[in-house]
């Protein structure tokens, strides 16, 4: 079956930027996506991206592409406090762009 | 709006008791969706419901039950919890269902379920 794997910790100085890797397996990805967790609370959308794009800006957050080595990343910028939670990266294959294979989380830890 | 809400927050259940997560949703969402949370692992589809009237299993569905009661309320029941269904469950909720549309899904706050 699919698989998505992501480091398990990350932790960045106030200011500086944050890269966030996945790596998924499933080479009919349609979409793939970035999922926020703050403590005590569900998930939200931070981001998706098509799977025939290789780059997403929004705002402070870009989300590269690399299809060929099924290699995901976010990156934030001018990284805050306030960014401090799990980050999910998620892939659906083709044809159920609704069933969300989700990895394992990275804890990014944001310090002073 | 309240988005997705979630009932209870906690719950303590011995092995072979029953119980019923209430997931609501006031964002007139056609699908709904129920996953569990385990320490080192993603999110994990337990059952999803397409739109109301319809039920489907996802990638661990044994030992539960869905009912989708109508199109706000999904629910999901374990009918003889044991040990392995200690979780964190949430429940979601999306536009469609997409075949080719990422309709974004927005979670509940969760459950966190404790089963000794």
């Amino acid at each position: 079956g699919e698989d998505v794997e992501q480091s398990l910790f990350l932790s960045v100085r106030e200011g500086d930027s944050s890269v966030i890797n996945c790596t998924y397996t499933d080479s009919s990805s349609t979409y793939l996506y970035w999922y926020k967790q703050e403590p005590g609370a569900g998930l939200q959308l931070l981001t998706y991206i098509f799977s025939n794009m290789d780059m997403k800006q929004d705002q402070r957050l870009t989300v590269l592409l690399n299809k060929k080595d099924k290699h995901l990343s976010l990156r934030i910028a001018d990284t805050q406090t306030g960014d401090s939670a799990i980050y999910f990266c998620a892939e659906t294959p083709q044809g159920t762009a609704s069933k969300l294979t989700f990895g394992t989380g990275t804890r990014l830890q944001v310090t002073l | 709006n309240a988005g997705v809400t979630q009932t209870p927050k906690f719950q303590v259940l011995k092995t072979g008791q029953s119980m019923t997560l209430q997931c609501a949703q006031d964002m007139n969402h056609n699908s709904m969706y129920w996953y569990r949370q385990d320490p080192g692992m993603g999110l994990r589809l337990i059952y999803y419901s397409a739109s109301e009237g319809t039920t489907d299993k996802g990638e661990v569905p044994n030992g539960y039950n869905v009912s989708r009661l109508n199109k706000r309320e999904f629910s999901l029941r374990l009918e003889s919890a044991a040990p392995s269904q200690t979780s964190v469950y949430f429940c979601a909720s999306s536009e469609g269902w997409g075949r080719g549309n990422p309709y974004e899904q927005y979670f509940g706050p969760g459950t966190r379920l404790t089963v000794t």
